[in-house]
């Protein structure tokens, strides 16, 4: 497809395990951000990635969360030990040029996280 | 730093009624301002942007919104209502100019249209 993709788009685990949840952008796009969406609480930034350059991380909440991603393209949002508060919507997005203000973000469709 | 409010987490209209979702703003630096609206079960999609040019932005599906920088404010309105708009409604701000973090985009808590038959 055309879009951003995310995978998986629910995934349900226990308390103390540890989640990955991939986003592939739209082919091209350079920029590539991660959002966390919680129930009336609006989208949370969590990381930035620009190219080759060093990824923005001050959203992350906690050093249970990292991000990498691999050769430009694909990125993977790992959780560990998760928690309970951890439970959300977590939010792809790509974009062509370097940020928001000068270029539209594309998002994908989420990955639902559900900690028991 | 920036951040938005937005007035309402509810809004319910009458199909062919005036839509007006709320949103005002604060940020360091002149910003950029965006609506994004997102459907049931899908990402967010870009509505409208505001990047310094005219200060009325027209958008998809005939949305608007007006920058008004002396209240701080980038409202959407819409002039007739249609059931399709029912949706979650989010603006957002990133700041302007070169360097520095203007790639992050700080969203409201977003505000959900319900529109009546």
């Amino acid at each position: 497809g055309a879009g951003v993709s995310q995978s998986p788009s629910n995934k349900v685990t226990e308390k103390g395990k540890d989640v990955e949840l991939r986003c592939d952008p739209i082919s091209g796009h350079t920029a590539l951000y991660w959002y966390r969406q919680s129930l009336g609480q609006g989208l949370e930034f969590l990381i930035y990635f620009q190219g080759n350059s060093a990824p923005d991380k001050s959203g992350l909440p906690s050093d249970r969360f990292s991000a990498e991603r691999t050769g430009g393209s694909v990125s993977t949002l790992t959780i560990q030990r998760t928690q309970q508060e951890d439970s959300a919507v977590y939010l792809c997005a790509s974009s062509l040029s370097l940020g928001p203000g000068t270029g539209e973000l594309f998002f994908g469709e989420g990955s639902r996280l559900t900690v028991l | 730093a920036q951040s938005v409010t937005q007035l309402g987490s509810h809004v319910s209209v009458s199909e062919g009624a005036l839509v007006l979702l709320r949103c005002n703003y604060s940020s360091s630096v002149p910003p950029y301002l965006f609506w994004y609206v997102q459907y049931p079960n899908q990402g967010l999609q870009l509505l409208l942007k505001y990047t310094s040019a005219a200060t009325l932005v027209k958008g998809i599906n005939g949305f608007e919104a007006e920058f008004k920088k002396s209240e701080t404010s980038f409202h959407l309105t819409k002039p007739s209502a249609h059931m399709s708009d029912a949706a979650e409604y989010f603006c957002a701000v990133s700041a302007a100019g070169s360097g520095g973090s203007n790639y992050k985009l700080t969203f409201g808590k977003g505000t959900l249209l319900t529109v009546n038959p």
